[in-house]
């Protein structure tokens, strides 16, 4: 059965701060998703990492993708209020994206003035 | 373009009813995937359809089922509700050989 683990599940950072958020998973896969989820909202996609490797960026966020080590990173630069958010990232077992995805417990971010 | 869609937003039942839910996929998107996501918890993964069936099952009760629509639409049927099925359902949809998988605004159903 795939695991996703997540951590840390809670987050309280200040404004400029820098944090990573770590997401490890238990079977091998390349592709693997980013979500923020805003509170009573659904799931905003965010990153999509489809090899060994990837690295994609978009604003304060970057995510990366370390298919061997079974790990991907969610980097916070200088982090804003309005990061504050929950985040996901989720594995689609199979690699070929074509399954159900497994998501982790979410990361709480509070990113305080 | 629209992305995808669900109807209703917000749902009340009774334990024991029955209820159905709705998605529509985003346009060009074959296949439509369910997921419950209880309160404070990640989603979990309910059932995927294609081609108007159920291609793949996360460990959920024979409760649950679903159809899928030659429009690809879809529903999910909840049979003999229980308190615990209280959650948000998310639809997401994308395509047969992967890719993004774009999320609905989901529906809330309080089981009471």
């Amino acid at each position: 059965e795939l695991k996703v683990e997540q951590n840390p599940l809670f987050l309280s950072m200040q404004e400029g701060k820098n944090y990573t958020i770590y997401c490890n998973y238990s079977t091998t896969s390349d592709r693997l998703y980013w979500y923020r989820q805003d509170p009573g909202k659904s799931l905003e996609s965010l990153f999509v990492l489809l090899s060994n490797g990837a690295v994609k960026q978009e604003g304060r966020l970057m995510a990366s993708l370390d298919t061997k080590a079974r790990l991907s990173t969610l980097h916070i630069t200088a982090a804003v209020h309005d990061l504050s958010a929950t985040y996901f990232c989720a594995v689609d077992p199979a690699g070929g994206g074509a399954d159900g995805l497994t998501f982790g417990k979410g990361t709480h971010l509070i990113i305080q003035p | 373009d629209a992305g995808v869609t669900q109807s209703p937003t917000h749902l009340i039942k009774t334990r024991g009813q029955q209820v159905t839910l709705r998605c529509s996929p985003k346009s060009g998107h074959d296949t439509v995937s369910w997921y419950q996501q209880a309160l404070g918890q990640g989603p979990q993964f309910i059932f995927q359809y294609y081609e108007e069936e159920e291609r793949q099952r996360g460990n959920f009760p024979d409760r649950f089922s679903g159809h899928q629509f030659p429009n690809y639409s879809s529903e999910l049927n909840v049979n003999a509700l229980l308190l615990g099925d209280s959650a948000l359902y998310l639809c997401a949809s994308s395509l047969a050989s992967g890719g993004h998988k774009g999320f609905g605004n989901g529906t809330r159903l309080t089981v009471t």
